[in-house]
């Protein structure tokens, strides 16, 4: 079965610091990976998704995260946090070989502060 | 484009009542989903609609029907409300289910604020 898991409630940075939120996977092959963001009382944005390819994937609002197999982790990053970053941020994933072609799973989600 | 709309935005029930959340998507996906989000333990799905005419269930389906009612609505129903309930719910959309090689990403409604008392 597939699972995402945020190891990190919450992550606290300054602004102008550099930001990383937390994603393992557990899924049997190759996997879909995604993260979004959820800013108060609002639905979910999506940020950026690895399926295949560069490890290094780029996004949105400066966002960018990095696949690596071998620790089955899919952190998200930025440089220099905002405090517009604030928010609560979600990982995502789905293992392609699931022939029930089902959804994605999201992990519980990592709230994160940017202290200006 | 509107994206995803869901109404109402906010409802309280009392045990017992019945209500049906409406989501409705101009974008012309063909999968739609009802996500229910918690405190710690993130968004959980409840049904979803692969294609028009389809739906399964999720991870958390009793309690609550759903309707695909054509391409852009797919609405989800409470026959019967309990406090357990209570929660946000979140209708999203996407171009398909991941299938081949490929996985869209799925846009989200702003949600809806259910209390059931």
């Amino acid at each position: 079965a597939q699972s995402v898991a945020q190891p990190e409630d919450q992550v606290n940075v300054a602004e102008g610091n550099p930001l990383t939120v937390k994603c393992t996977y557990s899924v049997s092959g190759n996997p879909y990976l995604f993260w979004y963001v959820q800013y108060p009382n609002r639905g979910l944005q999506f940020l950026l998704k690895y399926i295949t390819g560069d490890n290094l994937v780029k996004g949105s609002y400066g966002f960018e995260a990095e696949f690596n197999k071998s620790q089955t982790s899919f952190h998200l990053k930025k440089p220099s946090a905002l405090v517009s970053d604030s928010a609560l941020y979600f990982c995502a994933v789905r293992d392609p070989r699931n022939s029930g072609n089902t959804p994605l799973v999201f992990g519980k989600g990592t709230r994160l502060s940017v202290i200006a | 484009n509107a994206g995803v709309t869901q109404t109402p935005k906010f409802q309280v029930l009392k045990t017992g009542q019945s209500m049906t959340l409406q989501c409705a998507q101009d974008m012309n996906h063909n999968s739609m989903y009802w996500y229910r989000q918690d405190p710690g333990m993130g968004l959980r799905l409840i049904y979803y609609s692969a294609s028009e005419g389809t739906t399964d269930k999720g991870e958390v389906p009793n309690g609550y029907n759903v309707s695909r009612l054509n391409k852009r609505e797919f609405s989800l129903r409470l026959e019967s409300a309990a406090p357990s309930q209570t929660s946000v719910y979140f209708c999203a959309s996407s171009e398909a289910l991941p299938a081949g090689g490929v996985s869209y990403e799925q846009y989200f409604g702003p949600g809806t604020r259910l209390t059931v008392t």
